[in-house]
């Protein structure tokens, strides 16, 4: 079935730091990709989406592109602040039209 | 505002009992949906509704229910069945299945619910 695969473990990285975290799928057809954040104590929101290879979702100077080729949608930000720290998750929709979700990834960003 | 309640933000339960936790929205979205949140696991789906009256089993649905039956409101019950119901749960919704139009679903703050 559908699935999503994120990075292990937390990611903890310094105030202006360089942001990767990455995310490959596996999925028949062409999925929906997305990344959501979970900030402490709240539900998750959408943050970026790509619907079809090579487009790019952006938002809040967070950007991921969709790669077919690698089966790959990375989320990368280039100089993460501490109001970024939170819990990302990857997921994808596939031909079912059910979100599969990633195990998501807490990034704690220093100041 | 518009957006998704709900209730309560924390429970505790003993052992043998049922529990119905609360979700309502008042953004029109046909699709509701609850999901699981375990620590290291994302987020498991445990049913969803398309529609009033309809409703799917996800991926864990065995010691859960759920009822639809107004389009604002979609209670989930875990019942005594649930061998490990300690976690914290949050209720989504979307205009249509998977948020078709828009790709987006919208999430409430959860509810955390703890065995003891």
């Amino acid at each position: 079935g559908d699935s999503v695969t994120q990075m292990e473990g937390p990611v903890t990285l310094s105030e202006e730091a360089f942001l990767t975290i990455n995310c490959t799928y596996t999925a028949t057809g062409y999925p929906s990709l997305f990344w959501y954040v979970q900030y402490p104590g709240e539900g998750l929101q959408l943050l970026l989406k790509a619907t079809k290879a090579d487009d790019k979702g952006s938002n809040k100077g967070f950007e991921a592109t969709y790669r077919k080729e690698t089966t790959s949608f990375h989320l990368e930000k280039g100089s993460v602040q501490v109001s970024d720290s939170a819990v990302y998750f990857c997921a994808l929709r596939g031909g079912n039209n059910r979100l599969a979700f990633g195990k998501g990834n807490q990034v704690v960003v220093i100041p | 505002d518009g957006g998704i309640t709900q209730s309560p933000k924390y429970l505790f339960r003993k052992e043998g009992q049922n529990v119905t936790l609360s979700c309502e929205q008042n953004l029109n979205h046909d699709a509701m949906y609850w999901y699981r949140q375990d620590p290291g696991q994302g987020l498991r789906l445990i049913y969803y509704s398309q529609i009033v009256n309809d409703f799917q089993k996800g991926d864990i649905a065995e010691g859960y229910s759920v009822s639809r039956e107004k389009k604002e409101s979609f209670p989930l019950t875990v019942t005594s069945a649930q061998k490990n119901p300690t976690a914290f749960y949050l209720c989504a919704s979307s205009m249509s299945l998977g948020g078709l139009n828009t790709g987006e679903l919208f999430f409430g703050e959860g509810s955390r619910l703890t065995v003891l």
